[in-house]
């Protein structure tokens, strides 16, 4: 089964306002969680990512908030802009894994000018 | 809920030597899979696109005689690594287009290869 999950797979949002992703997971045991960017046509891109001991990680635009008791975690962008149109993945990795990873299925965010 | 699986999730093999990974649907079909190769910095690069009954398409800088792709079914791709090499020590991952969702994907676990 799906162990993460993005139950939206499309979002649209008007350009300067905020876009919010949401992930959820069900495996207690991940420990670290990271968003990846996909434009056509190009693997995805590593774009932020947060330890579990944390709750808010910040990067210029973007923000991922990651909420333990709800196994939820969501990526703020704030302004949203053109260029931020492509599809988003959250995934997840337990600890001493060596990096195997459980991504969700996308959503693909479209920023209206 | 639908899923894609990779076998093994771990794999450690002789320099020169052949290691085969497995990425499959589970309870759909795919006619498309896509294999990524995870870089430092955590960034995945696509690899190829495994068609389904024809040869995969692979990207610029792969070689495709290294990395062989065999899409046998519509619910199985397999990546060769051919005469690995330490260099080729990576995670491999797969993943399959949504039913219906063409721009989201499932993607597997991942394949973690060391080459000794």
């Amino acid at each position: 089964d799906q162990q993460v999950k993005q139950n939206s797979p499309s979002l649209s949002v008007q350009e300067g306002r905020i876009s919010i992703l949401n992930c959820d997971y069900t495996n207690s045991m991940f420990d670290y969680f990271l968003w990846y960017k996909k434009y056509p046509a190009e693997g995805p891109t590593f774009l932020i990512s947060i330890s579990s001991i944390k709750d808010k990680n910040e990067d210029g635009r973007f923000t991922v908030f990651l909420n333990k008791s709800a196994k939820h975690l969501s990526l703020h962008i704030v302004p949203s802009q053109p260029g931020d149109s492509a599809v988003y993945f959250c995934a997840a990795t337990p600890a001493n894994t060596g990096n195997q990873f459980y991504f969700g299925t996308g959503t693909s965010l479209t920023v209206i000018p | 809920g639908a899923v894609v699986s990779q076998h093994p999730s771990w794999v450690i093999c002789k320099s020169g030597t052949s290691v085969k990974i497995e990425c499959r649907s589970l309870d759909f079909q795919a006619t498309t899979m896509f294999w990524y190769r995870q870089f430092p910095k955590q960034s995945l690069m696509l690899m190829a696109t495994s068609n389904e009954g024809s040869k995969a398409t692979y990207e610029q800088g792969v070689e495709k005689d290294k990395f062989l792709i065999n899409h046998a079914s519509l619910t199985l791709s397999t990546l060769t690594v051919t005469s690995a090499h330490p260099e080729d020590s990576s995670f491999y991952i797969c993943s399959a287009p949504r039913p219906g969702k063409p721009d989201t994907q499932y993607f597997g676990p991942g394949t973690r290869l060391t080459v000794l």
